[in-house]
């Protein structure tokens, strides 16, 4: 069983286009994330949710809009994509903050904006 | 502001050397610290982490990582490379402030290994 899966693997869209990517995690975590992962490896939070309520919110453009609908989802939607919106994006999940902020992350999805 | 430098992009060992990846932290109070690997077109998988006690921490696939308050440093050392080794490596800091829940990840440090 995948800890913290995400679909899709592969996005592969044109400019304009809302696109949403879906992450669950079975590990009984409170907390989820969202980090982008640029062409050089970067990587950057984007939003934090912890028991459905938003937490962290780095700035990030509100075309961007995280939704929780559970705390063992964490699913990002996209509006109005980009094509410096091309990027992996991850989704990781941890028990809580401090030392319970172990993050587990999901395998990735490799947006491509054409 | 919480931050991270790894100094090497690029690292190139033969299989068999011993490796050492260097981590720079920057944080404002008690910092907790991680090492990451991450293998291609993978995500992210935890090696170690640092919170308080022993300063050298093991961690799995035979690594480890050193805790220097003076230097604020966090540098991570294997051994004997194997070339399954070869992947990126980032390593992060976090801790309490702002509850606790933001990483902050270095840029990384991408390993090769010649056989």
């Amino acid at each position: 069983d995948t800890a913290v899966s995400q679909t899709p693997k592969y996005l592969v869209t044109q400019m304009g286009n809302d696109k949403s990517i879906k992450c669950e995690q079975n590990l009984g975590h409170d907390t989820m994330y969202w980090y982008k992962q640029d062409s050089k490896k970067f990587l950057k939070i984007m939003f934090s949710y912890n028991n459905k309520e938003l937490i962290i919110n780095e700035t990030v453009p509100n075309r961007f809009s995280p939704k929780s609908p559970d705390k063992a989802h964490l699913n990002l939607h996209i509006n109005s994509l980009e094509l410096g919106d091309s990027a992996v994006y991850f989704c990781a999940s941890s028990q809580g903050g401090g030392t319970k902020n172990i993050q587990y992350f999901g395998a990735g999805t490799r947006l491509s904006v054409l | 502001a919480q931050s991270v430098t790894q100094p090497d992009i690029h690292i190139t060992v033969s299989e068999g050397a011993s490796l050492e990846l260097r981590c720079n932290y920057s944080y404002g109070a008690t910092p907790y610290l991680f090492w990451y690997v991450q293998s291609p077109g993978q995500g992210l998988q935890l090696l170690l982490k640092y919170f308080s006690g022993d300063t050298l921490v093991q961690g799995i696939k035979g690594f480890e990582a050193e805790f220097k308050r003076s230097q604020s440093s966090f540098n991570l050392r294997k051994p004997s490379v194997h070339w399954s080794d070869a992947a990126e490596y980032f390593c992060a800091v976090g801790g309490l402030t702002g509850g606790g829940n933001k990483l902050t990840f270095g840029t990384g440090t991408q390993l090769k290994v010649e056989l």
